[in-house]
């Protein structure tokens, strides 16, 4: 069964870090881009970063780009995101999710996990 | 940059009704790049529709997404609506080597 379980979100201060993690089966992430998307409370979706699968070249948003950073560990068949510098605003429930490109230059997320929430406060 | 403006905010429908949710861009994108996603409190978003029209595996064929080639308007249709259905439709685009989210469309009984 293809699958994406978060964990790593929890409570932290204003300027500290917190690294989520993203574990999948049912399928080899090295083999996909995958990406993290994040939902403030009362917010939307907002997509955060995206990582390619053959290049491993990451893309973030603006509002995240210095301060997170995404990798993999194929090995582990674990995705992660290294998040630096917090602030209250990127107080969020973390969405892993698989980054679907077709070679026909069709793009979605097809797979999502449930989430990890990471609170940033004093 | 793309902006993604769904409307109505909230679309207050009955089940067996049929519901129209539209995205309209700021400016002309690719059909290939417009999905559609159902989300559900405490749940993980499901992807509904990809290439603005094809539906996703599992998805039942009440959803139907319209728009092609390139454009600024692509419409979620939902038919005989079902008490599951009841949930928060984004759009999403993907556009300048990033991925751009509607606001979303609250579908409530």
């Amino acid at each position: 069964q293809v699958q994406l379980v978060e964990s790593g979100g929890g409570l932290v201060k204003p300027g500290g870090s917190l690294r989520l993690s993203c574990a999948a089966s049912g399928f080899s992430l090295s083999d996909h881009y995958m990406g993290w998307v994040r939902q403030a409370p009362g917010k939307g979706l907002e997509w955060v970063s995206s990582l390619s699968s053959t290049t491993n070249y990451p893309n973030y948003a603006d509002s995240v780009k210095g301060r997170f950073t995404i990798f993999r560990d194929n090995a582990k068949n674990s995705l992660y995101l290294e998040m630096n510098s917090l602030r209250p605003e990127d107080s969020a429930v973390y969405y892993c999710a698989r980054d679907k490109r077709e070679k026909n230059h069709i793009y979605y997320m097809d797979v999502w996990g449930k989430g990890t929430t990471v609170t940033v406060s004093s | 940059e793309i902006v993604l403006t769904q409307s109505p905010g909230t679309l207050s429908l009955s089940p067996g009704e049929s519901a129209t949710l539209s995205c309209r861009a700021s400016q002309t994108v690719s059909s290939s790049f417009l999905a559609w996603y159902q989300h559900k409190p405490g749940q993980a978003p499901r992807l509904l529709i990809y290439g603005a029209s094809s539906r996703a595996t599992g998805v039942p064929d009440r959803f139907t997404g319209s728009g092609s080639g390139s454009g600024t308007d692509f419409t979620l249709t939902i038919s005989r609506l079902e008490p599951e259905d009841f949930a928060v439709y984004y759009c999403q685009q993907f556009g300048t080597s990033r991925y751009i989210f509607g606001r979303g469309t609250k579908l409530e009984i």
